[in-house]
């Protein structure tokens, strides 16, 4: 079974407005991390936000702000004012365990387009 | 604060031959992981590296390996190429035991297998 889930292969959205990227994940470890991270054509991967499993307040940077429901294991990127350099494939990735391995297990991205 | 640096940025090599790539992380972090980005099967974990030790290793083939070194600095290795092998191949850096969850990439090592 996939760990994370983006639904969404692509996305548009006009430039100035909102735009909301869907990630799903399964886990039975209590403890896990999730990020999302930006990779453009040139292909770096760009962190964008970070939301502990414990966390009690959904984490925000900038125009990124991540909508943590926990119950429905659910972590979805919002990104508000669309500007045209968001234009990229955007990862949602998950660590599981605090302590442990590093190692992420990402989603299949989503090619989000920001039209003029 | 200098990012993740990995070099080389391209290479191109012939099937059969090796390849060498390297990772610097970040000041300070001592974790180094590695992944495989390919169209048809996404990211996908090669190894993390932990002050000179591999924690965890994902489910490729012996051919590909890697090491850190006292200065946290990774290389992985791949030998005997494949044409399967040409990926965009990067390389994250996290704080691991110095506080702080993020982890932070390079921009990647593209490789072609001609």
């Amino acid at each position: 079974a996939q760990k994370i889930t983006q639904t969404q292969p692509g996305m548009f959205v006009q430039e100035k407005e909102a735009v909301t990227l869907d990630c799903t994940y399964d886990t039975s470890d209590p403890s896990y991390g999730l990020f999302w991270y930006k990779q453009p054509s040139s292909g770096e991967m760009i962190f964008l936000i970070y939301q502990g499993s414990y966390d009690q307040q959904n984490a925000t940077e900038g125009r990124y702000s991540l909508n943590f429901q926990k119950a429905r294991k659910s972590a979805n990127l919002v990104i508000s004012a669309s500007q045209l350099g968001d234009s990229a494939m955007y990862f949602c990735a998950m660590r599981e365990g605090q302590g442990g391995s590093e190692k992420l297990v990402f989603g299949k991205g989503t090619k989000l387009t920001v039209n003029p | 604060k200098a990012g993740v640096t990995q070099t080389p940025r391209y290479l191109i090599k012939t099937r059969g031959q090796q390849v060498t790539l390297s990772c610097s992380p970040i000041s300070g972090h001592r974790s180094v992981s590695w992944y495989q980005q390919t169209p048809g099967q996404g990211l996908q974990f090669l190894f993390e590296y932990f002050s000179e030790t591999q924690r965890n290793k994902g489910n490729f083939p012996g051919r590909f390996s890697g090491r850190q070194f006292s200065n946290s600095r990774s290389e992985m290795n791949v030998s005997t190429l494949e044409l399967g092998d040409s990926a965009l191949y990067l390389c994250a850096s996290s704080p691991k035991g110095q506080g702080g969850s993020e982890a932070f990439f390079g921009q990647g090592t593209r490789l072609t297998v001609v």
